[in-house]
């Protein structure tokens, strides 16, 4: 088992739709919580962190954590073509682990 | 803005030979860390240097290590590179609890 797990994708929505990305992880000792946004060819920059469990928001974005099922979710709404990129989960045991990612493709 | 500065941003190198990577951040930044990002995957954590010492390291073999320097500066060096060492490599300094990354550097071994 890997110990941060993502759908690779790509996944597409539409313009103006929510967009849905999951993350499970598998220790349950992890408490610090990260999304990253990574364009093409760039390095990742750091968009949500969550620590606690339930909802967090920042402006279109919602990161989502539950820690009895050790899974973590990024909602985006009002998808724009400038969001297709790869989002990245990362976890923080003793060092910060990342996910593959799950490339996103918003069809205007 | 991360206020991490990599060099160089490209590099070709060919099988076996030692290539060195640096990294520059603002002063007060005294932990920094090294990630190797293969294409399609994850950043992967190399090792992290607090004060210049290395205090922690992740699953890769000796022949990649590294210095931090004084003035905050780090090196990353890969000794007797493979054709798997072809990859993004990621410095990263501590910023709201998360790892910040400079630019990073796209290392091809041919």
């Amino acid at each position: 088992q890997k110990e941060v797990e993502q759908n690779s994708g790509p996944l597409s929505v539409p313009e103006g739709a929510i967009a849905s990305l999951n993350c499970t992880y598998s220790d349950r000792g992890s408490q610090s919580f990260f999304w990253y946004r990574q364009y093409s060819g760039k390095s990742p920059e750091l968009i949500m962190s969550i620590y606690s469990n339930g909802d967090k928001e920042d402006g279109r974005f919602t990161a989502q954590l539950n820690k009895a099922s050790q899974y973590v979710s990024l909602l985006i709404r009002d998808s724009q073509p400038s969001d297709s990129a790869t989002y990245l989960c990362a976890v923080m045991t003793y060092k910060y682990i990342f996910g593959t990612g799950t490339r996103l493709k918003v069809l205007a | 803005e991360t206020g991490v500065t990599q060099s160089p941003t490209h590099l070709i190198k060919t099988r076996g030979q030692q290539v060195t990577l640096r990294c520059s951040s603002q002063s007060g930044h005294n932990t920094v860390s090294w990630y190797q990002q293969a294409l399609g995957q994850g950043p992967q954590f190399i090792f992290q240097y607090y004060r210049e010492e290395e205090n922690g390291r992740g699953n890769f073999p000796p022949r990649f290590s590294g210095l931090q320097f004084p003035n905050y500066s780090s090196e990353l060096n890969v000794n007797a590179l493979e054709l798997d060492d072809s990859a993004l490599y990621l410095c990263a300094t501590i910023r709201q609890g998360a790892p910040s990354f400079g630019s990073g550097t796209r290392l091809t071994v041919v």
